[in-house]
């Protein structure tokens, strides 16, 4: 059983299309998150969600817009893709603790190539 | 803020030779930090975390790493290098507290391992 799984692995699309990269996981986990990976390897966050709330937004585009319908998914809308947008995205899931010392789980990541 | 820094874009090492990759933070209150792996065209996998316990940290794979706030590194070793180490190993740092849980992750070490 995959712990955080997305889909779809591979995207490729034109810019200006409308695409959505969707996350599951099944850890039972209350936190979920999207990081962009760019060319250079660089990870940086972009979304958390705390069940089903929006906790960070780091001052991602407005073109990018998260969803999580329950705290096993969260799923990532993007409008109107620019070339720029080509990356890898990861989802990843934690348990909030009173301390926060538990790592996060990562799925396989999502490459989305834009042409 | 928090950030880290990984001295190295790229390592080699000899099968069977110690491995040391650098990792130093900045952090205004007391961290966690974590070391991930990831292998090509893979998501990211926990090898070790340091959560304010030992200092000295064991993980998966036969890793290690050794948190020393005097000199606010937490690097990553291995005494001996198998040719199934060979990835892209990533630092990161993490406040730990509600509202902030995400990780800032250091620019990567690619380690290639020599027959």
């Amino acid at each position: 059983d995959t712990a955080v799984s997305q889909t779809p692995k591979y995207l490729v699309t034109q810019m200006g299309n409308d695409k959505s990269i969707k996350c599951e996981q099944n850890l039972g986990h209350d936190t979920m998150y999207w990081y962009k990976q760019d060319s250079k390897k660089f990870l940086k966050i972009m979304f958390s969600y705390n069940n089903k709330e929006l906790i960070i937004n780091e001052t991602v585009p407005n073109r990018f817009s998260p969803k999580s319908p329950d705290k096993a998914h969260l799923n990532l809308h993007i409008n109107s893709l620019e070339l720029g947008d080509s990356a890898v995205y990861f989802c990843a899931s934690s348990q909030r603790t009173r301390t926060w010392n538990t790592e996060a789980f990562f799925g396989q990541g999502t490459r989305l190539t834009v042409v | 803020a928090q950030s880290v820094t990984q001295l190295g874009s790229h390592v080699s090492v000899s099968e069977g030779a110690l491995v040391l990759l650098r990792c130093n933070y900045s952090s205004s209150v007391p961290p966690y930090l974590f070391w991930y792996v990831q292998y090509p065209n893979q998501g990211l996998q926990l090898l070790l975390k340091y959560t304010s316990a030992a200092t000295l940290v064991k993980g998966i794979n036969g890793f290690e790493a050794e948190f020393k706030k005097s000199e606010t590194s937490f690097h990553l070793t291995k005494p001996s290098a198998h040719m199934s180490d060979a990835a892209e190993y990533f630092c990161a740092v993490s406040r730990g507290d509600f509202g902030n849980e995400k990780l800032t992750f250091g620019t990567g070490t690619r380690l290639t391992i020599i027959p």
